[in-house]
């Protein structure tokens, strides 16, 4: 069983640019839910995509936008970076339905923005 | 709205010794809970986890957490720490609010382990 995958590792970016992070789901896993860690605290919910579709989102801008592939890998894109989006960025996948709680997470990506 | 406190910001704990890592949540229905381990740099690993049934769960590395509906609790413990439990641990609800199924966290407790 291949567990979440993320890529990079870490990026580092200035103010302004975009940013594409990638997340490969657990086998058999059909949603994927994408945080938020900034340096001390816990996760904030992005947002979640289930089947392709957006599924919920959290208290982000619309500049953070996703994508859920056919084969349930997702993106998260995030357009005019902003210092205070430097953070490590954690993909979890779950499965549907009452399972969707109980999330498997991939090692995040650290963002550092200048 | 729905919440997930952890009182204790930093815990230090001996090799040997027991240890409870303390989380109060606050939401309406059945909470489903869960712990989850952070080492540093790294993402987050399921310790364990409550939907319904007994009280008592456990989970991998040997802890095991308690479930008490009259105290809105779910306290993380093991029995005796080792030296690579050091790391840190948050709580987490599983929240329907707004349509959103989601997981809200707690803070977290960073645990240090002296030998």
């Amino acid at each position: 069983e291949t567990g979440v995958t993320q890529s990079p590792t870490h990026l580092i970016k200035t103010r302004g640019q975009q940013v594409t992070l990638r997340c490969s789901s657990q086998s058999g896993h059909n949603t994927v839910s994408w945080y938020q860690q900034a340096l001390g605290q816990g996760p904030q919910f992005i947002f979640q995509y289930y089947r392709e579709e957006e599924n919920g989102r959290g208290n982000f801008p619309p500049r953070f936008s996703g994508l859920q592939f056919p084969n349930y890998s997702s993106e998260l894109n995030v357009n005019a970076l902003e210092l205070d989006d430097s953070a490590l960025y954690l993909c979890a996948s779950s499965l549907g339905d009452r399972k969707i709680y109980e999330q498997y997470f991939g090692p995040g990506t650290r963002l550092t923005v200048t | 709205a729905q919440s997930v406190t952890q009182p204790d910001i930093h815990i230090t704990v001996s090799e040997g010794a027991s240890l409870e890592l303390r989380c109060n949540y606050s939401y309406g229905a059945t909470p489903y809970l869960f712990w989850y381990v952070q080492s540093p740099g790294q993402g987050l690993q399921l310790l364990l986890k409550y939907f319904s049934g007994d009280t008592l769960v456990q989970g991998i590395k040997g802890f095991e957490a308690e479930f008490k509906r009259s105290q809105s609790s779910f306290n993380l413990r093991k029995p005796s720490v080792h030296w690579s439990d050091a790391a840190e641990y948050f709580c987490a609800v599983g929240s329907n609010a707004g349509n959103n199924r989601k997981l809200i966290w707690g803070l977290g407790t960073s645990l240090a382990v002296n030998p």
